[in-house]
């Protein structure tokens, strides 16, 4: 297994610009989620996805910030408009329904905004 | 609602010493209890989980932790540390309850010297 995908790695844009990542969880795994980690906040959970149906999303900071997950195999977080303070490492992870939350994350994607 | 806490950012400890990182979790019904390792610009792996049973519990890479339900306690251990283990380690606490809220502490930097 190729386990969790996510793209791009590294993403370097100007503040205002649209943020799209991608991520790709490990086939069968019916539970997805977003974090966000950065040295001040640590790792925070923004969304997570059952059976591609959003669950909570309480942790998503603003309006700015909206996920989609249109079938089991990709999900994509997007930034519009982007912001300097959103500049973080983006990690996607899923489990499946079995599994008390032992999570897989993917590398991660590292936004910088300018 | 559950927090952890982490109570070193950063371990320095030379090569092949042992090492203990804590972990303290807070919690008013009953536990599962992780610890992730994340290596430069990676994802978090899983290093050990305890769910229930023995309170001793051995993850990979000879790391091991003991689940202390009086002190509220995940504390991780290593008898010989590598140049290798060097790395950022995370503490996460998942009620039984809780459905899918997987609460991470802030991590501790594993610094091996040799």
């Amino acid at each position: 297994d190729a386990g969790v995908i996510q793209s791009p790695r590294h993403e370097v844009t100007e503040m205002g610009q649209e943020v799209t990542l991608r991520c790709k969880p490990i086939s069968g795994h019916d539970y997805l989620f977003w974090y966000r980690q950065t040295m001040m906040r640590g790792l925070e959970l923004l969304i997570y996805f059952n059976n591609n149906v959003p669950i909570d999303d309480s942790g998503m900071p603003e309006d700015r910030f909206s996920a989609k997950m249109p079938n089991a195999s990709f999900s994509t977080l997007k930034i519009q408009p982007s912001e300097p303070r959103d500049s973080a490492v983006y990690f996607c992870a899923s489990r499946p329904t079995s599994g008390a939350n032992v999570l897989t994350f993917g590398a991660g994607s590292r936004l910088t905004v300018l | 609602a559950q927090s952890v806490t982490q109570l070193d950012s950063q371990v320095p400890v030379f090569e092949e010493a042992p090492v203990e990182l804590r972990c303290n979790y807070s919690s008013s019904v009953s536990v599962y209890l992780f610890w992730y390792v994340q290596y430069p610009n990676q994802g978090l792996q899983l290093l050990l989980k305890y769910l229930s049973g023995s309170t001793l519990v051995k993850g990979i890479n000879g790391f091991e932790a003991e689940f202390n339900k009086s002190q509220t306690s995940f504390h991780l251990r290593k008898p010989s540390v590598h140049i290798s283990d060097t790395a950022e380690y995370f503490c996460a606490v998942s009620e039984w309850n809780a459905g899918n809220m997987l609460t991470f502490g802030g991590g501790t930097r594993l610094m091996v010297k040799p």
